[in-house]
């Protein structure tokens, strides 16, 4: 389904615990990116990767982190600092150069009670 | 910052009318500009893209258009079905540098039987 995964697609979790969002793609991109979603707003990134072994700050990195060991792979662990983690969370992936399309997966709705 | 504004927030439109909905960039750098369309609880998808060597491009129903002076893109939806409903979102990003694109606060689209 369009090359690129997110598991799993519901996460349910307790405040003050970490959490890590997995998100794969086998269309060989180079670049990857992480979005929330909240209910009835817009898209804003998290953190984005442009190459393997590099990764860069989005608009609302705070709280988040990332990891890009692997070309096919870019795992999102929200940690218990971010203050408001219920979120649908979306995962894209595209080739190298910002004139391209990005691929998003099916999103994992996270909810912390 | 970099941003960009989409307009209107929502739209409701009659079966078989038009829908007009309006972007404008701030980056003047930005040469890349895709349109996704997010289906309730869906992943978004790329419906149609422009790029900025072009004023405008046709695909069936949907056409863009893009005026790089002031900076303006614009998504045209003819004979509306009540399947266009949907959150529509526009883009834009630049071909080098980093890959990521801004992405407008999205557009509720309401087509009414």
């Amino acid at each position: 389904d369009g090359g690129i995964t997110q598991s799993p697609k519901y996460l349910f979790r307790k405040e003050g615990q970490n959490v890590t969002l997995s998100c794969e793609q086998n269309l060989n991109h180079d670049a990857m990116y992480w979005y929330r979603q909240d209910p009835g707003q817009g898209l804003r990134l998290i953190y984005y990767s442009q190459i393997v072994n590099d990764f860069q700050k989005g608009d609302i990195a705070e709280g988040y982190s990332v990891s890009r060991e692997k070309k096919e792979s870019f795992p999102l662990t929200v940690t218990s600092a971010q203050k408001n983690p219920t979120a649908f969370y979306l995962c894209a992936s595209s080739m190298a150069g910002g004139s391209h399309e990005q691929y998003f997966g099916p999103g994992t709705r996270l909810t912390v009670t | 910052g970099e941003n960009v504004e989409q307009h209107p927030s929502t739209l409701s439109v009659q079966e078989g009318d038009s829908a007009v909905i309006k972007c404008t960039y701030s980056d003047s750098a930005s040469n890349y500009f895709p349109w996704y369309k997010q289906e309730l609880g869906k992943r978004p998808q790329l419906i149609i893209d422009i790029r900025s060597n072009v004023g405008e491009k046709k695909d069936q129903r949907i056409a863009v258009t893009l005026n790089k002076t002031a900076k303006h893109f614009s998504l045209h939806i003819t004979e509306t079905q009540p399947e266009d409903s949907a959150v529509y979102f526009c883009a834009a990003s630049r071909a080098s540098g980093t890959y990521k694109y801004i992405f407008g606060t999205g557009t509720r689209l309401k087509v009414l039987a």
